[in-house]
């Protein structure tokens, strides 16, 4: 069965770096990768969708990438700020074309 | 626009009890469907609907029913609730299954 990982550890990073989350998957080879933003109490909300023949996604000072030769998609906030502390989600579609989330990351950002 | 709207935000459940949770979306998207969030275990989910009249099932859907009369509703109803359910519970609605999610507020559930 298809299987998404993300690091499971918590990341902190200063204030003004770049935030790097993984997100790893077996199994299978999605047509797409989505990556979500959840904050404490609140719904996740989506970011950027990656499409299997797209190396590179921007949106402002977010980049995503998706490598299907490694299986693995990177998600990169550049000048991180306090405000972008949150879990961060992936989620590809599987076969069907239903969406198969990964635990998420925790990244705080320090001031 | 309200986006999509789940009710309750918080319910206390006995073992046994049955009940419905609310989703409600105005954005007039065919695609809907359900999640369970648990801590480590990411958002599973548990039943979906591709347009009004029609549902299928999710990875884990079992205890659960789930209809679709109108585009804009899917309740989701717990038979006979079991600690094992525990859980915050999101409805999301999309375009289409491949678009993005747009999720609600969620419903934190306890069964006793």
């Amino acid at each position: 069965s298809q299987k998404i990982e993300q690091n499971s550890e918590a990341l902190n990073i200063q204030e003004g770096k770049t935030a790097t989350l993984t997100c790893n998957y077996t199994n299978y080879s999605p047509a797409y990768l989505q990556w979500y933003r959840q904050d404490p109490g609140r719904g996740p909300v989506f970011l950027l969708l990656i499409r299997e023949n797209e190396k590179e996604k921007r949106k402002e000072r977010l980049k995503v990438t998706f490598d299907t030769t490694l299986k693995q998609s990177l998600f990169h906030i550049t000048a991180s700020q306090p405000a972008d502390s949150a879990t961060y989600l992936c989620a590809l579609e599987r076969q069907g074309g239903k969406l198969i989330f990964g635990q998420g990351t925790e990244l705080s950002v320090k001031p | 626009n309200a986006g999509v709207t789940q009710t309750p935000k918080f319910q206390v459940l006995k073992t046994g009890q049955s009940m419905t949770l609310q989703c409600a979306q105005d954005m007039n998207h065919e695609y809907m469907s359900w999640y369970r969030q648990d801590p480590g275990m990411g958002l599973r989910l548990i039943h979906y609907s591709v347009g009004a009249g029609i549902t299928d099932q999710g990875e884990v859907p079992n205890g659960y029913n789930v209809s679709r009369s109108t585009t804009e509703d899917f309740p989701l109803r717990l038979l006979s609730a079991a600690p094992s359910q525990t859980s915050v519970y999101f409805c999301a609605s999309s375009y289409s299954m491949k678009s993005e999610q747009f999720f609600g507020p969620g419903t934190r559930l306890t069964v006793l």
